[in-house]
C-alpha cells in the first residue's frame, strides 16, 4: 500500500508565482516529514523538513505546512524560479524506524 | 568530504550476470541506506546499516540481493543472476544517527 501519496504527477507554474505541491500520508506513526528535490541522473537533494510537533517550517522561499488531523502536508515555493524545475518528492519517517517512505513525486515546471 | 559517492554511475549487464555496486558514505556518518528507484516511482527502501550491522531489510530484497558494510565505512550491494526487472537506479544514502540524511547520485543499472 502507498503510505505516502503525491496525487499530482506534474505541475506547471509561471515564474514569480507560487508553486504548491501536496502530499498525503496514511500512517499515523509518521512523525517527521521531508521534501527532496531531484534532477535527472542525480540523487535526491534535501530541501526542507518538518516535525510533527510543528505545523509550519520556513526556509527562504520554501515553506512546508503540516496538517496532522488531515494527514496532509504541502510545500510552497514563492516566488518560483526556472531553476526550481525538477521532481519533488515528499518523504516520511517515524519514531520506530530509520527508513524514509517516499511518495511518487511531482514534476514541477516553472516557465518564464 | 565530497558527500556520498557511488560507483559505478552506470552499469549495463546481460541477464543472468552478477553485479556489484559500491557506496562510500560521508565519513562521520554511522548509518548507511540502500534504496531503489524505478521510472515514475519514488525511491523504495531496501536495507540499512548502523556501523557494520545490517539492521533492517525490505521484502523487496530477494535472496539474489546481498549488502555488506564490513568495516562500518563503505558498503557494497551485490545482485546475483540479474533479471530485467532489476533495472533501476540504486541509491545510497548516509546519515549521522538519522540526521542529515544525504543521498549519492546513484548507480543506474540496465539489464539487457
Amino acid at each position: 500500500d502507498q503510505q505516502v501519496k503525491q496525487n499530482s504527477p506534474s505541475l506547471s507554474v509561471q515564474e514569480g508565482r507560487i508553486s504548491i505541491l501536496n502530499c498525503d500520508y496514511t500512517n499515523s506513526m509518521f512523525d517527521y516529514f521531508l521534501w527532496y528535490k531531484k534532477y535527472p541522473a542525480e540523487g535526491p537533494t534535501f530541501l526542507i523538513s518538518i516535525s510533527s510537533i510543528k505545523d509550519k517550517n520556513e526556509d527562504g522561499r520554501f515553506t512546508v505546512f503540516l496538517n496532522k488531523s488531515a494527514k496532509h502536508l504541502s510545500l510552497h515555493i514563492v516566488p518560483s524560479q526556472p531553476g526550481d524545475s525538477a521532481v519533488y518528492f515528499c518523504a516520511a519517517t517515524g519514531l520506530d524506524t530509520d527508513k524514509l517512505i517516499f511518495g511518487t513525486g511531482t514534476r514541477l515546471q516553472v516557465f518564464p | 568530504d565530497t558527500g556520498v559517492s557511488q560507483d559505478p554511475r552506470h552499469k549495463i549487464t546481460k541477464r543472468g550476470q552478477n553485479v556489484t555496486f559500491r557506496c562510500d558514505p560521508i565519513s562521520e556518518h554511522n548509518r548507511l541506506y540502500w534504496y531503489r528507484q524505478t521510472l515514475g516511482q519514488g525511491p523504495e527502501f531496501l536495507t540499512y546499516f548502523q556501523n557494520e550491522a545490517q539492521l533492517e531489510k525490505s521484502r523487496l530484497l530477494s535472496d539474489r540481493f546481498s549488502a555488506e558494510r564490513p568495516k562500518g565505512s563503505f558498503s557494497t550491494l551485490e545482485i546475483q543472476r540479474t533479471e530485467q526487472g532489476d533495472s533501476a537506479m540504486y541509491l545510497c544514502a548516509s546519515s549521522l544517527d538519522g540526521v542529515d540524511y544525504t543521498f549519492g547520485s546513484g548507480t543506474r543499472l540496465t539489464v539487457v
